[in-house]
């Protein structure tokens, strides 16, 4: 069992040009999560789903798009990046909302 | 506005001590309340949870200490190894996590 996967591991991107994290999970878990972490300021909510089909804002979701088609699934699109924008960004899954969440490995992505 | 506040950002420790690392929150409304522990370029992991109906879980070197009416918990590492050198994060949840802003832990050999 992979548990949650994501893609890109890094990616250096210019500013302007769209990006998609891809973020794939086999737990069959009903709620997944998109994470940014800064320095000093730990991990930050972007977006969330809670079951497929439907998405949520965090805390900091400006800038960012997601959407869930699928249980297994949950990508963060970057419209046009800005150099903000530079992070590394987590996935999660928990079984239900309020669950505890399962985190991937992260994408290191640089906006230059 | 930080929900959880973590402290400290970072701590030194040597092999064998208590590693202790403190969060404080405002909404009571949080009815549980985990710890991560994250190594290097690694995702976060779940180390130990708790709710707020009991006051510590053990597991194993890992204590939480959890005090409702100061709105405040802990974890506690006893015999801190070179290996438990991470980065630990305190969480509180109700609908959605919030996270502490984390400690970055040395453990010297």
């Amino acid at each position: 069992i992979a548990g949650i996967t994501q893609a890109p591991t890094s990616q250096i991107l210019a500013a302007g040009r769209r990006m998609t994290l891809r973020c794939t999970q086999d737990m069959r878990h009903n709620a997944m999560y998109w994470y940014r972490q800064d320095l000093g300021l730990g991990l930050r909510l972007i977006h969330y789903s809670n079951t497929a089909g439907t998405t949520g804002k965090g805390e900091v979701p400006d800038g960012y798009s997601v959407s869930r088609a699928n249980t297994d699934d949950f990508p963060l699109t970057l419209a046009s990046a800005v150099p903000s924008q530079t992070s590394v960004y987590f996935c999660a899954s928990s079984s239900g909302q309020g669950e505890t969440q399962y985190f991937g490995p992260g994408t290191r992505l640089l906006v230059l | 506005q930080q929900q959880v506040k973590q402290s400290p950002q970072s701590l030194i420790v040597q092999k064998g001590g208590i590693s202790i690392i403190n969060c404080a929150y405002e909404n009571t409304a949080f009815d549980y309340f985990p710890w991560y522990q994250q190594f290097p370029g690694k995702g976060p992991a779940l180390l130990i949870a708790i709710r707020p109906d009991v006051s510590e879980k053990k597991e194993g070197r890992f204590t939480i200490s959890f005090n409702k009416s100061a709105k405040q918990f802990s974890l506690h590492i006893m015999d801190s190894q070179p290996g438990d050198s991470a980065t630990y994060f305190c969480a509180a949840v109700v609908d959605d996590m919030r996270f502490g802003a984390g400690t970055r832990l040395t453990v010297k050999p």
